[in-house]
């Protein structure tokens, strides 16, 4: 069984600060790993794609593997209000004969950004 | 470029009613999944299309949910038989080749009453 786990939160960080959001996953033969965006009543917006160890920076958004660890983190410097959403962990598989398979997610971390 | 799209974004159906949704890739995207989500739940993988065929159904939730795609773009999501339970969101996504990026629809909303 593929998991991904995440803090559900929420996790309340003030304007400018840095929000630090974390993933583990529990399939070792996972290729590809994902942060999605998702606001209330909408469906996700992707953010970020990392698919090797160490950090990528994209904007204000830097996403950090470590498949030793399982570990996904992102990281959102100067945080804005409008950042304030739920952030979904996403992480993709092979399937057992090979072949790619669908997104495992986590259940989220729902972001507050203080004014 | 256009994005992915789904219709209807809502749909009500009574109970024991066959529903179908539609999906639009983003053109030239090769890979097609559904997923749903339910109220206070994840993220559910449903099923990947690559070309026309579905390597894996085993993630359609019962023997209700089907599925097919045609000409490499189009898919549909066909319930049959709704149960309450069914209610959720459906979300479509695409990619370029099944190992990139996958980008979402908008979902439909089905309310089984």
């Amino acid at each position: 069984q593929k998991e991904v786990e995440q803090n559900s939160g929420p996790l309340s960080v003030p304007e400018g600060a840095i929000a630090s959001l974390n993933c583990t996953y529990s399939d070792r033969g996972s290729q590809s790993f994902f942060w999605y965006r998702q606001y209330s009543g909408k469906s996700p917006e992707l953010i970020m794609s990392i698919y090797s160890n160490g950090d990528k920076e994209d904007g204000r958004f830097t996403a950090q593997l470590n498949k030793a660890s399982q570990y996904v983190s992102l990281l959102i410097r100067d945080s804005q209000p409008s950042d304030s959403a739920t952030y979904l962990c996403a992480v993709m598989g092979q399937r057992s004969g090979g072949g790619a398979d669908g997104l495992t997610f986590g259940k989220g971390t729902h972001l507050i950004i203080q004014p | 470029g256009a994005g992915v799209s789904q219709s209807p974004s809502n749909k009500v159906t009574e109970k024991g009613k066959d529903v179908e949704l539609r999906c639009d890739p983003i053109s030239g995207h090769t890979a097609l999944y559904w997923y749903r989500q339910s109220l206070g739940q994840g993220l559910e993988f449903l099923i990947y299309f690559q070309g026309n065929s579905a390597p894996d159904k085993s993630g359609l939730p019962s023997d209700r949910f089907s599925a097919e795609r045609t000409g490499g773009s189009v898919s549909t999501l066909t319930i049959q038989r709704t149960q309450q339970e069914d209610s959720a969101v459906y979300l479509c996504a695409s990619s370029l080749t099944s190992i990139n990026e996958q980008y979402f629809g908008p979902g439909t909303r089905l309310t089984v009453t």
